[in-house]
């Protein structure tokens, strides 16, 4: 099985900071990762697919990268409705979820 | 647009088996693919599995043996049915479609399980 991990765990930033989000595969899943935003209380939201496309509405202060085992999320410039808890999500073999970063206030 | 609703009982006894009920509206559930992901209290994302409109099915291999997840195309739903559940099945349980292989793009609100001793 692909395990995934994300780092760090949790991230306390301010309105305006550049903000990134390492998600690891445990072997290579080539371009075959997603990204989601969950708020409290509230299902997830698709933000980026295939490793870098913007979902369609997404912010274009979303950006991601990456390839094979290493991937970065990254918020140009965190707003307030960008506090939130941040999960990849792999699907080179069975789906699965990484264990999500909380973005929260610094 | 297409919506997901869940439906199930809420509350399920240890050792039996929980039945969820995802409607589709908006659209056709003869395309795509179609998804369970739960998320126990205070904890993340696991996706259970899903099945492509053709009827193939891909389960998380952790819940396999207990899985089933099924489509009934009449009635524009697919449920899933988790057999020996215990208290680490409690959660909020989601369904989801995915237009595409891996992007899970469309979610339902969920639907809260508690499982009883």
């Amino acid at each position: 099985d692909i395990q995934m991990t994300q780092s760090p765990s949790t991230l306390s930033a301010s309105v305006g900071d550049r903000v990134t989000i390492t998600c690891r595969a445990s072997q290579s899943i080539g371009d075959s990762l997603a990204w989601y935003q969950q708020k409290p209380g509230k299902a997830p939201t698709l933000l980026i697919y295939k490793t870098s496309s913007l979902e369609s509405g997404s912010p274009s202060r979303f950006s991601a990268s990456g390839y094979g085992t290493e991937f970065t999320l990254t918020i140009s410039s965190l707003q307030p409705d960008d506090f939130a808890t941040y999960y990849c999500q792999q699907f080179k073999g069975y789906w699965n979820f990484g264990p999500g970063t909380k973005v929260d206030v610094k | 647009q297409l919506q997901l609703q869940e439906s199930g009982p809420g509350l399920v006894k240890s050792s039996e088996t929980l039945s969820l009920t995802c409607t589709v509206s908006g659209g056709s559930i003869s395309r795509y693919y179609w998804n369970w992901v739960r998320q126990s209290p205070g904890k993340g994302l696991e996706w259970i599995g899903n099945i492509y409109y053709s009827g193939d099915t891909m389960y998380s291999p952790s819940l396999e043996s207990r899985v089933t997840i099924s489509v009934d195309r009449s009635k524009n739903q697919f449920s899933l049915r988790l057999t020996s559940v215990t208290s680490a099945d409690a959660g909020v349980y989601y369904c989801a479609t995915s237009p595409f292989f891996g992007v899970v793009s469309i979610w339902g609100q969920g639907t809260t399980i508690t499982v009883s001793s």
